[in-house]
């Protein structure tokens, strides 16, 4: 079964500019989670879908935003970038049950940097 | 606010030797507790998954949860230079949609 595939793997932007990343999770999985990691933060929760629903979102500012297709893939969007959102963007994939043996699974990342 | 503590290291063992890694969580009602490692520029790759008191093996790795105490451990046995990586302690909760990681604790294993 193939894992989770995150593109683009690299990404250099400048500030100001926006962004589009995009993950597709594994087979069968329809819950989607976005993760900021940084040396100084690590990884941070920014929100989860499911269903093409936001379930969940984390403590970042409205220029972060996603969303979930029909077919589970899932973009996030960084608008007006600032330095600060230099990063690795990580999505994990998991059933969606919520149940206890919930997994989540990480795709390869998105390394981002904003000059 | 969840918080997630790890001892961030580095933790140096020597080849052969037992490296344990600890962590603290602050949501009593955390249910789910995992341990992802990550190589340096690469992804979270999940090794353990521990869901209720006690003990759990698989392998070399042993996952210890104390509820009670608020407190999960990793323990690798015959630790390998292989195993020279950041261990991430990440908590979900009741119905939770949601990983609370710490920030890691970074082992090196020395030949």
């Amino acid at each position: 079964k193939a894992g989770v595939t995150q593109t683009p793997r690299y990404l250099i932007k400048t500030r100001g500019q926006q962004v589009t990343l995009s993950c597709s999770p594994i087979s069968g999985h329809r819950s989607v989670s976005w993760y900021q990691q940084t040396p100084g933060q690590g990884l941070q929760f920014l929100f989860e879908y499911f269903s093409e629903t936001q379930r969940n979102k984390g403590n970042f500012p409205g220029r972060f935003s996603g969303r979930q297709f029909s077919n589970s893939r899932s973009e996030m969007n960084v608008s007006t970038l600032e330095l600060g959102d230099s990063a690795l963007y990580l999505c994990a994939s998991s059933l969606g049950a919520a149940s206890l043996q919930e997994t989540q699974y990480f795709g390869p990342g998105t390394r981002l940097l904003v000059l | 606010q969840k918080e997630v503590e790890q001892n961030s290291g580095p933790l140096s063992v020597p080849e052969g030797a037992i490296a344990s890694l600890n962590c603290t969580y602050s949501d009593r009602g955390s249910q789910s507790f995992f341990w992802y490692r990550q190589y340096s520029g690469k992804s979270p790759e999940l090794i353990m998954s521990i869901y209720s008191n006690g003990d759990k093996e698989d392998g070399r790795f042993t996952a210890q949860l104390n509820k009670a105490s608020q407190y999960v451990s990793l323990l690798i046995r015959d630790s390998q230079p292989s195993d020279s990586a950041t261990y991430l302690c990440a908590v979900n909760g009741a119905g939770s949609y949601q990983l609370t990681f710490g920030k890691g604790t970074k082992l090196s294993v020395i030949p």
